[in-house]
């Protein structure tokens, strides 16, 4: 069975661009969360979508959005990056909601605002 | 509101030596714990998880981890580490309150020949 995979695996972008990120998640697999990964804040919750739907957001600006497919692909969109939007963004994918379910995470993709 | 505290930033450790990451969370609500371990230039992996029952879970490759709910801990603990285990290991709380997985700052084992 095929993991996550993200694509592009890396991007680079300048400041006040937008940038869309996709995730396929594993086959039968319902539910995307995204996170963002950067040295200095760690692993941080963006959001999780369950069946086209957000089930959850973590605290970050409207800047950020997402959005989930009927085939349970999904999407992150940033609108007007700012230098600190440069991170590892990675996306997990669970049979259900992630409550306590096993997220299986992709690759990542590597996005560089200059 | 629910945090994860990984003690150690970095732990330097020689082949066959054995090892123990630390990991401490705050929360007012049962959560379930994660460990995850992630290898250069990739996502993460499940390593282990406790959701209830035995407090002592193990992993395939021979990690183990204790909850132990008076202190909050959930550290993570191999008897004789591999060069092959040098990755980031990250310690992750989920809180039935909020749905949210929270995740520690990480640790890094180097493991040295």
């Amino acid at each position: 069975k095929a993991g996550v995979t993200q694509t592009p695996r890396y991007l680079i972008k300048t400041r006040g661009q937008q940038v869309t990120l996709s995730c396929s998640p594993i086959s039968g697999h319902r539910s995307v969360s995204w996170y963002q990964q950067t040295p200095g804040q760690g692993l941080q919750f963006l959001f999780e979508y369950f069946s086209e739907t957000q089930r959850n957001k973590g605290n970050f600006p409207g800047r950020f959005s997402g959005r989930q497919f009927s085939n349970s692909r999904s999407e992150m969109n940033v609108s007007t990056l700012e230098l600190g939007d440069s991170a590892l963004y990675l996306c997990a994918s669970s049979f259900r909601e992630s409550n306590y379910n096993e997220q299986f995470f992709g690759p990542g993709t590597r996005l560089t605002v200059l | 509101a629910q945090s994860v505290t990984q003690l150690d930033s970095q732990v330097p450790v020689f082949e066959e030596a054995p090892v123990e990451l630390r990991c401490n969370y705050s929360s007012s609500v049962s959560v379930y714990l994660f460990w995850y371990v992630q290898y250069p230039n990739q996502g993460l992996q499940l390593l282990l998880k406790y959701l209830s029952g035995s407090t002592l879970v193990e992993s395939i490759n021979g990690f183990e981890a204790e909850f132990n709910k008076s202190q909050t801990s959930f550290h993570l603990r191999k008897p004789s580490v591999h060069i092959s285990d040098t990755a980031e290991y990250f310690c992750a709380v989920h809180a039935s309150n909020t749905g949210k997985l929270i995740f520690g700052q990480g640790t890094t084992l180097q493991v040295k020949p």
